[in-house]
């Protein structure tokens, strides 16, 4: 089946790091890939999507490269602010029961920015 | 656009007692999903809908657990009875298609005591 495995948390960063976070896949055929953020009391918003290997996806200074060779679509953010503090969610979209397309999230990782 | 819709944004009830969660979805969006989001298991998708018909419901963990499709702009999930272990969020999101993104409600958080 399909599954995503990210990285644990929580992470803690000090303003201007710079972030990395990983995410790993297990899918049949050709998954598209994306990262949602959750800020507290919000639901899931996109963030990034690779739809075929070697894209980048990116978007508000993060970015995120599909590899199909190792599995991995890894965040990264070279410099991250206090406003970015928020849960990230790793997921794929593949086809799965019922022949549609659905999401299967990894398990969060919640990022604190310290000023 | 206002987005999917969700209500109410928070629910406590007793345990034993019947729980309607509600979801409009965004007008033109062809699926509908319902995910449960806890510590403990992070986001399961429930059941989903496609032009209103329930597609795959696997993950609707019990039989106290419902979820209806009345028309295109419109789903409930019911809980009949709650327990204290349905405390969850629960989201509803929608989509256009098969390769559109996923745009999710603000969720609900239901808590059974």
């Amino acid at each position: 089946g399909n599954s995503v495995t990210q990285m644990e948390g929580p992470v803690t960063l000090s303003e201007e790091a710079f972030l990395t976070i990983n995410c790993t896949y297990t899918a049949t055929g050709y998954p598209s890939l994306f990262w949602y953020v959750q800020y507290p009391g919000e639901g899931l918003q996109l963030l990034l999507k690779a739809t075929k290997a070697d894209d980048k996806g990116s978007n508000k200074g993060f970015e995120a490269t599909y590899r199909k060779e190792t599995t991995s679509f890894h965040l990264e953010k070279g410099s991250v602010q206090v406003s970015d503090s928020a849960v990230y969610f790793c997921a794929l979209s593949a086809i799965s029961s019922g022949s549609a397309r659905q999401l299967t999230f990894g398990s969060g990782t919640q990022l604190t920015v310290l000023p | 656009d206002a987005g999917v819709i969700q209500s109410p944004r928070h629910e406590v009830t007793e345990m034993g007692q019947e729980v309607t969660l509600r979801c409009k979805p965004i007008s033109g969006h062809d699926y509908l999903f319902w995910y449960r989001q806890t510590m403990m298991r992070g986001l399961e998708l429930l059941i989903y809908f496609n032009n209103n018909v329930p597609i795959d419901d696997s993950g609707m963990p019990e039989d106290r657990f419902s979820a209806k499709m009345p028309n295109a702009s419109f789903s409930t999930l019911k809980i009949q009875p709650s327990e204290p272990r349905d405390s969850a969020v629960y989201f509803c999101a929608s989509r256009k298609g098969q390769n559109y993104g996923y745009t999710f409600g603000s969720g609900t958080r239901l808590t059974v005591v």
